[in-house]
């Protein structure tokens, strides 16, 4: 079945500092893959889709990369600052199908 | 516009009380979806519906039952509720399926006890 894998350790990191979350997946070739934000208490926010065909996505602070050979998908937070804390999910989707949650990663930026 | 609202917020039950959450967007989405999220579990889908009238089941769809009757609307019912479904409940709401981004609610946590 399909598996998706997020540490579930939170990542603690010093302010400025570059954060890398990872995300893995097993016995799923998906098409894209989304990462989402979510607060304690709310609901998840979408933050960037990298498609099969793309090996790396940027949105201002926030870098993307996937690797469909690995089953990987590495999201970074460059100059990260104490508002990043969150906890963030990746989802790999397949044309046509449901978006799959992993776990989630906890990060705690420290000022 | 508020997108996606949920309600209750909150709620307790008894085991064997019914239930249901009601989920609202007003961006004209045709696509909606019911998760559930529990500590390391991930969000899980129980139902989702691609169109007023439609529905379909997800990964997790024992125990609850849904309706869309208008295209704003998505109903999640529990007929008899069952301590194993405590959880958070989102709602999310989509353009399009597959690559589309999910716009979420701000959950719905309910207790049974």
């Amino acid at each position: 079945s399909q598996k998706i894998e997020q540490n579930s350790e939170a990542l603690n990191i010093q302010e400025g500092k570059t954060a890398t979350l990872t995300c893995n997946y097993t016995n799923y070739s998906p098409a894209y893959l989304q990462w989402y934000r979510q607060d304690p208490g709310r609901g998840p926010v979408f933050l960037l889709l990298i498609r099969e065909n793309e090996k790396e996505k940027r949105k201002e602070r926030l870098k993307v990369t996937f690797d469909t050979t690995l089953k990987q998908s590495l999201f970074h937070i460059t100059a990260s600052q104490p508002a990043d804390s969150a906890t963030y999910l990746c989802a790999p989707g397949g044309a046509g199908n449901m978006l799959t949650f992993g776990g989630g990663t906890r990060l705690m930026v420290k000022p | 516009n508020a997108g996606v609202t949920q309600t209750p917020k909150f709620r307790v039950l008894k085991t064997g009380q019914s239930m249901t959450l009601l989920c609202a967007q007003d961006m004209n989405h045709e696509y909606m979806y019911w998760y559930r999220q529990d500590p390391g579990m991930g969000l899980r889908l129980i139902h989702y519906s691609v169109g007023e009238g439609t529905t379909a089941k997800g990964e997790v769809p024992d125990g609850y039952n849904v309706s869309r009757l208008k295209k704003q609307n998505f109903l999640l019912g529990l007929e008899s509720a069952a301590p194993s479904q405590t959880s958070v409940y989102f709602c999310a709401s989509s353009y399009s399926i597959g690559s589309g981004e999910l716009f979420f609610g701000e959950g719905s946590r309910l207790t049974v006890l």
